[in-house]
C-alpha cells in the first residue's frame, strides 16, 4: 500500500486563489520530505527540501513567497501556492524518506493543479 | 549536457518482448541508483534500485550498473501492456534517499 499520501489529487481554481497540498508519510516519520514540479512530458524538477522544524530549502529560481512550505510535525509537509497564476498551472508530487533506512524516496500520487 | 541522460522515446515494443531501458551519467560521485516507473497522472513508483556496480534481479525486471562507463540498465522480460509508462532513472550520493537526479524519462509502449 501506499506509503506517502497526497492530497488533493486535483484543483482547479481562479487565478488569484491560494492552494494547499498535503503531504503526509503513513508508515514513518519522516524528517525530510522533497516537493516535485512536472510538466507535461518532462521530468521531475526538484522545488524545495521540506525539514521538520526549520526552514524549507528552495532551489534556485523558486519563489520562497510563493511556494510556501511548512513541515510541522513528522508526518506531514504542506505546500502552498500563493496568488496562483495560470502558469502555476502543473504536476506537483511530494516524497519523503525514512531515516531510519538507507532506502530511496517513496513519492505521492501527486497533485495536478489547474488554473483558470 | 545534462547530469543524467535519458533517451525520451517513445519506445514501442510487441507484448512479450525483451525491453532495454539506458540512463548515462557525468558524476562519478553518485553511488545508488534507481528506476522508477510513472503512470500517466500518479507519482513514480519505485521499480528497482542497487548500490554501486553490479545486477540486481527482482522478477521480469533486472537492473544492471556499470560504474566504470557511467551506464545503468532496466531489463524488463516478457514485457506486458501494463508495462506502458514511463521509466525514470535517478541517482543519488552519499544515502539512497537524499537528493535525487533524475533522467528526462523513457516512454514505453506494450503493444498487445
Amino acid at each position: 500500500g501506499a506509503v506517502v499520501s497526497q492530497h488533493p489529487s486535483r484543483v482547479i481554481c481562479k487565478s488569484g486563489t491560494s492552494v494547499k497540498i498535503e503531504c503526509r508519510s503513513l508508515d514513518f516519520q519522516a524528517t525530510t520530505m522533497f516537493w516535485y514540479r512536472q510538466f507535461p512530458k518532462q521530468s521531475l524538477m526538484l522545488m524545495a527540501t521540506s525539514n521538520e522544524g526549520s526552514k524549507a530549502t528552495y532551489e534556485q529560481g523558486v519563489e520562497k513567497d510563493k511556494f510556501l512550505i511548512n513541515h510541522a510535525s513528522l508526518t506531514l509537509s504542506t505546500l502552498t501556492v500563493t496568488s496562483a497564476h495560470p502558469e502555476d498551472s502543473s504536476f506537483y508530487i511530494c516524497s519523503a524518506r525514512d531515516p531510519n533506512t538507507n532506502q530511496p524516496q517513496h513519492f505521492g500520487d501527486g497533485t495536478r493543479l489547474s488554473i483558470l | 549536457q545534462k547530469e543524467v541522460e535519458q533517451d525520451p522515446g517513445p519506445l514501442s515494443v510487441p507484448e512479450g518482448a525483451i525491453v532495454s531501458l539506458n540512463c548515462t551519467y557525468s558524476n562519478s560521485a553518485f553511488q545508488y541508483f534507481m528506476w522508477y516507473r510513472q503512470y500517466s497522472r500518479k507519482g513514480p513508483e519505485l521499480l528497482m534500485y542497487t548500490y554501486s556496480s553490479g545486477n540486481k534481479e527482482d522478477g521480469r525486471f533486472t537492473a544492471q550498473v556499470d560504474k566504470s562507463s557511467k551506464y545503468i540498465s532496466l531489463f524488463i522480460r516478457d514485457s506486458q501492456p501494463s508495462d506502458s509508462a514511463t521509466y525514470l532513472c535517478a541517482m543519488s550520493e552519499r544515502n539512497a534517499g537524499n537528493m535525487l537526479t533524475f533522467g528526462g524519462g523513457t516512454r514505453l509502449m506494450v503493444k498487445p
